[in-house]
């Protein structure tokens, strides 16, 4: 159980393209997802929580306008990098809180989106 | 701000071998600490997580211990095996449920 899946494993794109990545629970109900980005040899840094239904909050120096996201469902969170550079491009992971789950940190993780903008 | 901290960043050991890893955090006011494995180009796997009120956890070969006074954790890992090399991230938890990675320590276990 508790399975998260992240859709497409593999984008590359030119650069100013828009590229959308799905992070899906596959069998449980998650209220917040997190999403996460991590540049080689970084640590993973999280760029925003989602809560389903309610806008995103972002971490400090990380553009709303930039980083879409949307958490329309209880088992779907989309992150849609607009006008991609090859600045962008990385390791996107996203995760999943399990809305069953008692503890704050059980987090679920993606198998991670790699992006590379050209 | 929270910063988290693990050396060696990366280490080979001969298969059989026992091994600690480190982690260090600036703030003792944490939550939890976990400690996940990460395959090349993967995801994140949990491997142990130490709530703030304890000292450590064991599942199998690993065990993982926590200081928050001294602002330290360590995995330790008994009989090391070709299929433990990964990189291994250590994460502290916050009372919102937000995590805090250090870079990892990249593990390469030689048959």
């Amino acid at each position: 159980g508790a399975v998260v899946s992240q859709h497409p494993s593999r984008v590359i794109c030119k650069s100013g393209t828009s590229v959308k990545i799905e992070c899906r629970s596959l069998d449980f109900q998650a209220t917040t997802m997190f999403w996460y980005r991590q540049f080689p040899k970084q640590s993973l840094m999280l760029m925003a929580t989602s809560n389903e239904g309610s806008k995103a909050t972002y971490e400090q120096g990380v553009e709303k306008d930039k980083f879409l996201i949307n958490h329309a469902s209880l088992t779907l969170s989309t992150l849609t990098v607009t006008s991609a550079h090859p600045e962008d491009s990385s390791f996107y992971i996203c995760s999943a809180r399990d809305a069953a789950s008692g503890s704050l940190n059980t987090q679920y993780f993606g198998p991670g989106t790699r992006l590379t903008v050209l | 701000k929270q910063e988290v901290t693990q050396i060696p960043a990366a280490l080979s050991v001969p298969e059989g071998e026992n091994l600690v890893l480190n982690c260090s955090f600036t703030d003792s006011a944490i939550y939890n600490l976990q400690w996940f494995r990460q395959d090349p180009g993967k995801g994140l796997t949990s491997l142990l997580l130490i709530q703030s009120s304890q000292r450590e956890q064991t599942s199998g070969r690993l065990n993982a211990s926590l200081d928050k006074s001294s602002g330290r954790s360590t995995l330790y890992i008994a009989a090391s095996q070709p299929g433990d090399s990964a990189t291994y991230l250590c994460a502290v938890g916050g009372s919102q449920g937000n995590l805090i990675f250090g870079k990892g320590t990249k593990l390469s276990v030689k048959p």
